[in-house]
């Protein structure tokens, strides 16, 4: 069965550096997400993506945040300057059409 | 901004026992979602609904448009699904707005 893909499972950085998260969402999918899940707290939504441009965000994804899709597989999370406040863990998510989400395995991020 | 509950935060079942999981949100929505998040972290979808009920194996989704409310129920409960159960919806857009989970 297809699945999404990220890497890397883990990443620890320090404080004020450039991270990228990258994703190969389901090859047939229209749609990509980005959640985080801050450790114990709920799962947020912090970007949609459709037709090579972001349809939503929310108020968490900021300046210091971008997201690509470089080549026609792979879709990134960049964070620019990381912050303390930026640990968790980070899902991908694709889908089709009027169709449910596929989840990602997540990159767990740790900014000391 | 839609706000979503999830009922009970915990629980804790004996094998066999029949469960439910209950999800109430604030403002209307276009669909509902029931997923499963395991100790590692992973999530797995398990239902995208918009009205009615969906059954797959053990596990049934009911939800109930005019009251802002749908539940999970699993029948005959086993310890593989010892996992955090989250309920979350999507409006008009593309955005999903996610339950603190129940432990179960």
């Amino acid at each position: 069965e297809p699945e999404v893909t990220q890497t890397p499972s883990h990443q620890v950085t320090q404080m004020g550096q450039e991270v990228i998260l990258r994703c190969v969402p389901i090859s047939n999918h229209l749609y990509f997400y980005w959640y985080r899940q801050i450790l114990g707290q709920k799962v947020e939504f912090l970007v949609s993506f459709y037709n090579n441009e972001i349809s939503e965000k929310s108020e968490i994804f900021d300046d210091q945040f971008s997201v690509e899709r470089p080549d026609g597989s792979n879709f990134t999370l960049k964070i620019r300057s990381t912050k303390l406040e930026d640990s968790a863990m980070y899902f991908c998510a694709s889908k089709e059409v009027l169709r449910t989400q596929y989840f990602g395995p997540g990159t767990r991020l740790l900014v000391l | 901004k839609n706000e979503v509950e999830q009922s009970p935060q915990n629980l804790t079942a004996q094998e066999g026992e029949f469960i439910t999981i209950n999800c109430s949100y604030s403002v209307g929505i276009s669909a509902l979602h029931w997923l499963q998040q395991h100790p590692g972290g992973g999530i797995v979808s398990l239902f995208m609904l918009s009205s009615g009920k969906k059954k797959h194996g053990r596990l049934i989704a009911t939800i109930n448009i005019q009251e802002k409310h749908s539940s999970l129920h699993i029948t005959a409960s086993h310890p593989r699904d010892s996992a955090v159960y989250i309920c979350a919806v999507r409006g008009g857009n593309e955005k999903l707005t996610f339950g603190t989970g129940t432990r179960l």
